[in-house]
């Protein structure tokens, strides 16, 4: 592994159904990320985590959950899914939070909720 | 609230330069990031400013202006590979990155 691995690279899925969208980063980063990206619309953030074992909301929570158990993986995962969280998903990285720290994103999963 | 605004698109030519323009309004200023992003691909780092002025790496330069709330992005020489969104993110006071909606640049031979 090199960098940020996403799975799966994309996914049609039922509304209603349980997803988990998988995010393991090599880099031993602290602060890991994940946004969503909708055509006209800039990268959102969903959830955050600075550290292994914390994490925090950030402008789109509603409707994912994610957990931080150690400090590579950050798996985001839809409860119920609804159509209009049909988006790209991006799961990114950086060495801590703070400033001047530039983030490191993953492949992207392409999630289509029907 | 807070905003960032980029133009949504940009048509230039092979060889030329470009200037990519990105104004925003934050709470709180903690730097400005420029990355590149390929169509169907991650957004890659290009640039990050916190200070007023120019910084330049090869044929990119990217400027801010913090008392103006406005960052440019300048490619010269353009090449072919060089057609892809450019995205403005702003850190803001709790070191959260805002982003725009990218501006889509294409490069005609």
């Amino acid at each position: 592994i090199a960098g940020i691995t996403q799975a799966p690279t994309s996914q049609i899925l039922a509304a209603g159904r349980r997803m988990t969208l998988r995010c393991t980063q090599d880099m031993r980063h602290n602060a890991m990320y994940w946004y969503r990206q909708d055509l006209g619309l800039g990268l959102r953030l969903i959830h955050y985590s600075n550290t292994a074992g914390t994490t925090g909301k950030g402008e789109v929570p509603d409707g994912y959950s994610v957990s931080r158990a150690n400090t590579d993986d950050f798996p985001l995962t839809l409860a119920s899914a609804v159509p209009s969280q049909t988006s790209v998903y991006f799961c990114a990285s950086s060495a801590r939070e703070g400033a001047y720290n530039e983030q490191f994103f993953g492949p992207g999963t392409r999630l289509t909720v029907l | 609230g807070q905003n960032i605004d980029q133009p949504t698109e940009m048509t230039a030519t092979e060889g030329a330069i470009v200037q990519i323009n990105c104004t925003y309004q934050t709470s709180g200023f903690n730097g400005l990031f420029w990355y590149q992003q390929h169509a169907g691909e991650a957004p890659t780092f290009l640039s990050y400013n916190v200070l007023d002025g120019l910084e330049e790496k090869g044929r990119f330069s990217s400027f801010l202006s913090r008392s103006k709330g406005y960052s440019y992005l300048l490619l010269k020489e353009l090449q072919m590979k060089d057609s892809a969104s450019y995205l403005c993110a702003v850190k803001d006071s709790n070191y959260q990155l805002i982003w725009g909606a990218g501006t889509k640049l294409i490069i005609k031979p």
